[in-house]
């Protein structure tokens, strides 16, 4: 099993739609959470750090499911600008290093 | 303005010439990292520095070398390209593993 997975993708949505992704996390003890945001061929930027109680920023709500070990990441009222590949990262708990997902990539349609 | 700076943007060199990518950052971060991001495959570490003098490795580390004698700086060389080694590198540094890392634009490389 890969330490984090994500669907691929394509996510196709139209404009105003509501998506959710989700990312799975294989090592129990893994402490810290995020999802960045990656243009084509750009690097990649935080978009928000994932909390145990839940957080919102904006059309974005992140969630964590410690049971189930799981992260989620929700759009509401898509843009055609939130069209990007959301990668999720986790930091695996006790070690410095930093595990990155494939990435979910998004396309908002008109 | 705070940012991670690579160079070169694009490299094609050819098999077995030693070649460095250099990565300076201005913002005092303590870790430091590099990645290889490949279709398919995501972004991968390399190898990290939690310090000055202080660096292990990350996931992919075979024919890589790094070094950290500076904080602002984290070279990654590569002895003895190989095709294999054809991708997009990213560079990022943080303040520590648990916090927001910044990301370089990247180095495309390619091996022939």
């Amino acid at each position: 099993r890969k330490e984090v997975e994500q669907d691929p993708g394509p996510f196709n949505v139209p404009e105003g739609a509501t998506v959710a992704f989700n990312c799975t996390y294989s090592n129990s003890a893994s402490q810290s959470f995020f999802w960045y945001r990656q243009d084509c061929r750009k690097e990649p930027k935080l978009l928000m750090s994932v909390y145990s109680s839940g957080n919102e920023d904006g059309r974005f709500t992140a969630q964590l499911n410690r049971a189930s070990q799981y992260i989620s990441l929700l759009i509401r009222d898509s843009k055609l600008s939130d069209s990007a590949t959301y990668l999720c990262v986790v930091n695996r708990g006790g070690y410095q290093k930093v595990t990155f997902g494939i990435g979910t990539k998004l396309q908002v349609i008109p | 303005e705070a940012q991670v700076t690579q160079n070169p943007r694009y490299l094609i060199t050819v098999t077995g010439k030693k070649l460095t990518v250099t990565c300076s950052q201005n913002m005092n971060h303590e870790y430091m990292s590099w990645y290889r991001q490949d279709p398919g495959l995501g972004l991968r570490q390399i190898y990290y520095s939690m310090n000055v003098e202080v660096t292990d490795k990350g996931d992919v580390p075979e024919g890589y070398k790094v070094s950290r004698k500076e904080k602002r700086n984290f070279p990654l060389i590569l002895e003895s390209p190989s095709p294999n080694q054809t991708s997009l590198y990213f560079c990022a540094s943080s303040a520590g593993v648990s916090t927001e890392a910044f990301f370089g634009q990247g180095t495309r490389l390619t091996v022939v």
